[in-house]
């Protein structure tokens, strides 16, 4: 067990649609990051955020957008949903911004039919 | 364009023998290296780093190997075990940025017979 969590383990829905995805950082993580993994794909890193700000961005669709709250947690949101947004989102944190060592959640797998 | 490279999708290999896992990069920036492991239904978990000032780092059963003219790296698991039997990412970040995000191969499945 990591320590980092993600809600929920499963979703299914329809195109257009809008999710959100939810993680919890490790205790004392301050650095949030999601990646997607699709299929026969490795993991690509979306966004990262740090202590409530965005710190860097990777290969996110303007569909998509991700905050950082208070008390650190993260929420991934998905919008106008495509099929080929059917993916695994992974969830990760580390200590500080620049942190190589990342702890991953179990991950969200969203099919979207 | 991929930067990060695992060109064997799988290896095979027998208990107690030696699995080496490939990896290549293209990017010449790229200055620490990692390696995950991934079971089914779980999240990466990470398992052993390089910084590329050494060509060498070994952790118990586990050693990766540098070679940066080749931009290359390797990890070797002696002996093998059959919990050994995951997916291995390959990932690689830049020193000193302002950000920590990974940038990871599509992975190699190992599976270790007994």
């Amino acid at each position: 067990d990591s320590g980092v969590t993600q809600t929920p383990k499963h979703l299914i829905t329809a195109t257009g649609q809008r999710v959100t995805l939810r993680c919890s950082p490790r205790s004392g993580d301050l650095s949030v990051y999601w990646y997607q993994q699709s299929l026969d794909q490795g993991l690509q890193f979306l966004i990262q955020y740090y202590n409530g700000e965005e710190r860097a961005k990777g290969n996110i669709l303007e569909r998509f957008s991700a905050q950082q709250f208070p008390d650190l947690h993260s929420e991934l949101n998905l919008s106008s949903l495509e099929l080929g947004d059917s993916a695994l989102y992974f969830c990760a944190s580390s200590v500080d911004f620049s942190s190589y060592e990342q702890y991953f959640g179990p991950g969200t797998r969203l099919t979207v039919t | 364009d991929q930067q990060v490279k695992q060109n064997s999708p799988s290896l095979s290999v027998q208990e107690g023998r030696i699995s080496i896992l490939n990896c290549d990069y293209t990017n010449s920036m790229f200055d620490y290296f990692l390696w995950y492991k991934k079971y089914p239904a779980e999240g990466p978990t990470f398992l052993i780093s390089i910084s590329s000032i050494k060509d060498k780092n070994e952790d118990g059963r586990f050693t990766v190997f540098l070679n940066k003219s080749a931009k290359h790296l390797s990890l070797h698991i002696v002996p093998s075990q059959p919990g050994d039997s995951a997916v291995y990412f390959c990932a690689a970040s830049f020193y000193g940025g302002s950000q920590g995000n990974l940038i990871f191969g599509k992975g190699t499945k190992l599976s270790v017979k007994p």
